[in-house]
């Protein structure tokens, strides 16, 4: 149990086209999921924070109209990538969480490739 | 921002060797778990140890916790080579709040 699915598992997109991001608990309710960025050799650095039903709650530095996150409903959130530019090139992994007391579950990743 | 500290940063072995490796933080926890990460892969959960808890083991592997010193250990016995891959502390510290990762440990193991 408690599987998270991410699609697509890797994307190449041109600079300022836009891409969007599933993640997806497939065997329970997510209240809450968060999207992570990782740079390569680097560690994962939380971009946001989103309850379902309500706007997700970004962190210092994170651009929200460049990565519009919605989380819809208890199984989905999406990630949007704006106006995509070479920096943006990273691998983004989302985790969902069944209720507050309950440990983070990783999905596989998202390589995202901006030329 | 990240607070977590991993050391070292890259460790090679030899297979069959024990391999150790330590995280600190700096505020208090609810729990701190421990991620391995294969190279361009997501992550696999390892273990999840409480802040009353001073000692747990799963398998080859063996986590220490120790919250007067803000430390943890995780100690990989008998390494195989697929044991390569990075491994990653995350700290809980307020319940229901987001994780916190350290930096990270590249482990090494040579066949």
């Amino acid at each position: 149990g408690a599987v998270v699915s991410q699609h697509p598992s890797w994307v190449i997109c041109k600079s300022g086209t836009s891409v969007k991001i599933e993640c997806r608990s497939l065997d329970f309710q997510a209240t809450t999921m968060f999207w992570y960025r990782q740079f390569p050799k680097q560690s994962l650095m939380l971009m946001a924070t989103s309850n379902e039903g309500s706007k997700a709650t970004y962190e210092q530095g994170v651009e929200k109209d460049k990565f519009l996150i919605n989380h819809a409903s208890l199984t989905l959130s999406t990630l949007t990538v704006t106006s995509a530019h070479p920096e943006d090139s990273s691998f983004y992994i989302c985790s969902a969480r069944r209720q507050t007391w309950d440990e983070q579950y990783f999905g596989p990743g998202t390589r995202l490739t901006v030329t | 921002s990240q607070q977590g500290e991993e050391d070292p940063q890259a460790l090679s072995i030899q297979e069959g060797e024990n391999a150790t490796m330590n995280c600190s933080y700096k505020t208090s926890i609810n729990n701190l778990q421990w991620y391995r990460q294969n190279s361009g892969r997501g992550l696999v959960h390892l273990i999840l140890i409480r802040s009353n808890e001073r000692e747990k083991h799963s398998g080859r592997l063996r986590v220490t916790l120790d919250t007067s010193k803000k430390s943890s250990s995780l100690l990989i016995t008998a390494s195989r080579a697929a044991d390569t891959a990075s491994y990653f502390c995350a700290t809980d510290h307020v319940s229901g709040s987001r994780l916190t990762f350290g930096e990270g440990t590249q482990l090494t193991v040579n066949p």
